[in-house]
C-alpha cells in the first residue's frame, strides 16, 4: 500500500489550524493508520493510532480522522513546539509496512 | 519507563556489513516486537523488518531480501540488525522501533517507542 502526503510543505503561523492529508493506495481496513512527529536530529514520535485514537500524553489540539483511503491529521492551534515534520503510516499490511513521505510545517 | 538504546554511529567501506544494536529497558522485551526503520538524509521513513523477540520470527521488506538478518538475544533483552554487502545508497540514520502496548499480542505494527538512531555513513 502506497502512502501519499500532502502537502510536502506547510508554512503556518502559531494560532493557525493546519491538515494535512495521508491517502492511501489501497483501502485501509479498520482505520490502522499512525501519524508520528519527529524534529530535526530526533526519532519520531507517535502522535495517533488506529486513525484518531491519541497516544497517551500527546496534547489534545492533535487530532485524526479518516477511513479508507483517505486520512488527516489536524492540529487546531499551532503551537511554536509542533514546528517539525509528520508521518503517515499504514499497518494494514506490514507486508510491507509504508510510510507516507513526510509534511514539513514551517514557520511562516 | 521505556528506552532502547543504540550502538553508536559507524563508517564502513561499500562490500563491508555492519551490525547495529538496540537493548532494551523498561519492560518485558518478549512480550513486543521490535522493528527497524532507516532514513537516508534529508529524506523520508523506510521500513526494513520486525522481528519478535519471543520467538525471532521476522519479516523483511522484499527490497532488502538477501541483505539483512534480524536478530536477538533475549539473555541481554537485544535486538540487532546486520547489513552485508553495503552501498553508498545505505548512508542512513537506522533506528529501532518497540511494538505499541495496545498492539502486543497482535500483527499491529505501529511504534510507540524508539531508539535515539545511529548514523551509518558508507564511503570509500
Amino acid at each position: 500500500i502506497q502512502m501519499t502526503q500532502s502537502p510536502s510543505t506547510l508554512s503556518a503561523s502559531v494560532g493557525d489550524r493546519v491538515t494535512i492529508t495521508c491517502r492511501a493506495s489501497h483501502t485501509i481496513t479498520n482505520n490502522w493508520l499512525a501519524w508520528y512527529q519527529q524534529k530535526p536530529g530526533k526519532a519520531p514520535s507517535l502522535l495517533l493510532y488506529k486513525a484518531s485514537t491519541l497516544e497517551s500524553g500527546v496534547p489534545s489540539r492533535f487530532s485524526g480522522s479518516g477511513s479508507g483511503t483517505e486520512f488527516t491529521l489536524t492540529i487546531s492551534s499551532l503551537q511554536p513546539d509542533d514546528f517539525a515534520t509528520y508521518y503517515c503510516q499504514q499497518y494494514n499490511s506490514y507486508s510491507p509496512l509504508t510510510f507516507g513521505g513526510g509534511t514539513k510545517v514551517d514557520i511562516k | 519507563e521505556v528506552h532502547l538504546v543504540q550502538s553508536g554511529a559507524e563508517v564502513k567501506k561499500p562490500g563491508e556489513s555492519l551490525k547495529i544494536s538496540c537493548k532494551a529497558s523498561g519492560y518485558t522485551f518478549t512480550n513486543s516486537w521490535i522493528g527497524w526503520v532507516r532514513q537516508m538524509p534529508a529524506k523520508g521513513l523506510e521500513w526494513m523488518g520486525i522481528i519478535n523477540p519471543a520467538d525471532s520470527d521476522f519479516r523483511y521488506s522484499a527490497s532488502l531480501q538477501g541483505q539483512i538478518t534480524m536478530s536477538v538475544d533475549k539473555s541481554i533483552n537485544t535486538a540487532y540488525l546486520q547489513l552485508n554487502n553495503l552501498k553508498a545508497s545505505d548512508t542512513a540514520v537506522y533506528y529501532c522501533a518497540r511494538q505499541h502496548d495496545s498492539a502486543s499480542g497482535a500483527y499491529l505494527f505501529y511504534f510507540g517507542a524508539w531508539g535515539q538512531g545511529t548514523l551509518v555513513t558508507v564511503s570509500s
